[in-house]
This record gives structure tokens, sequence and C-alpha cells, in this order.
């Protein structure tokens, strides 16, 4: 049974350009989260994706948004890129948007900006 | 607002012995659940253990077990027989309320020596 797969694994983009990041749940998942970890930090919610509509918001800016597929795949674009956006950025899937105990996460996609 | 709060950067223990490590929370929610996760260098978030707010009895998967006080809010993991693959970050986060998503604590990174 699949896991998470977040692709791609590693990135650097230079300061100002725009990154995609993508995300497939695991199989029989319909909830797409996504979450930023700064080095040496725990990671912070980005937004959550469901039915392919954007279900909750966490304390980022517009550069952030979002997109889910019909198969329930997922797509983060950060726009104009600052440094402070280099960080692990983990995707987690779930059956349902409350079901926090369901999540699993992917291994992420390490991006650095310079 | 939640908050998770592990105030130990960093532990040392001897593999074969037993290790606690601590996190303390903060919620206004009466339904929450807390969870650990284990995060090694790849970067996945693997869960361990999860703890209801209303389950009477402290949760135990194997060789974790969470220290449940809910009066004290505390929540701490304690891993026995530590392994040398039990090193790693840990992580501590709630999940509740009117919010779909993990509040992570900033972690703790466990050394395990032979």
């Amino acid at each position: 049974d699949a896991g998470v797969t977040q692709s791609p694994t590693h990135l650097i983009k230079t300061r100002g350009q725009q990154v995609t990041l993508r995300c497939s749940p695991k199989s029989g998942h319909d909830t797409v989260s996504w979450y930023q970890q700064a080095l040496g930090q725990g990671p912070q919610f980005i937004f959550q994706y469901y039915e392919e509509e954007e279900r909750q918001r966490g304390n980022f800016p517009d550069r952030f948004s979002g997109h889910q597929f019909p198969n329930y795949s997922s797509e983060l674009n950060v726009n104009a890129l600052l440094l402070g956006d280099s960080a692990l950025y983990l995707c987690a899937s779930s059956l349902g948007t409350r079901t926090g105990y369901g999540y699993t996460f992917g291994s992420g996609t390490r991006l650095t900006v310079v | 607002a939640q908050k998770i709060t592990q105030t130990q950067p960093g532990m040392f223990v001897q593999e074969k012995e037993a290790v606690t490590l601590d996190c303390t929370y903060d919620t206004s929610d009466q339904s929450y659940g807390l969870f650990w996760y284990k995060q090694p260098s790849s970067g996945e978030m693997i869960f361990l253990i999860y703890q209801g707010s209303y389950d009477e009895q402290n949760a135990t998967e194997g060789r974790y077990s969470l220290n449940f006080q809910k009066a004290r809010k505390s929540a701490n993991l304690v891993i026995s027989a530590s392994q040398l693959g039990d090193s790693a970050m840990y992580f501590c986060a709630i999940y509740g309320g009117a919010t779909n998503k993990l509040i992570f604590g900033t972690g703790t990174l466990l050394a395990v020596q032979p």
C-alpha cells in the first residue's frame, strides 16, 4: 500500500522565483494538508484541501497557494520566494477533514532559496 | 488557541534504558487528541502514539507509552528499552477543537548511545 508521495525531494530556487511542490496521498485518503517545517522548528500548518477546495488556512501569506485535483493529489505553489521560505515542506493525507488520528505524512520536499 | 511546549531540546540515553520526553499542552477545548511523532533524518513524520482527552487509561504502543496527566496538562512519552534506531527528533502535537490541523511543539532530539 503506497504511502504519501512527495516530489521533488530536494529543490534549490532563487529569490523571487516561483515553485510548485507535489503530493500524492495515501491510497484511500481524500484530504491533503500541507505543513512548513523551518530548521529546528516543528511543522506549521499551511492549509488543507478537501473536495478540491481549501478548507482551512494557517497564518501564511497569499504567496502560498494550492490546488487539489480530482484524483486527490495536491500541489503547493509559492510565489515570489523569500530566503525565509527555505524549509522542509510536508504533505499529510487523511480520510476526511477531521481525522487528525489518521494522518499519514510524506517524507517532504526540502526547499532551499538562495 | 492551542499550544504545545517541549522544554528538552536534546536528550541522551544509554541503549536498553528507558527515557521520558516531556510535553505540556494548553487548550481550552474539552475534546482533543495528543500525538507523538518521530522524525528521523529522512524527514518523514512517523506516528508513534495517540491519547484522546477522554481516554482514562494511558495509551501504549509496544515500547512506547504516553503518561497522560490531564489536570497538569502533561503528555509525556516514555520509551522503554531504547534502541540505537530510536535516535531521532520527537514531536508532541495536539489536534482538536474547531481546527482541522495539528499543532506541534519544537521537538526533542534524542540520541541513543551504545
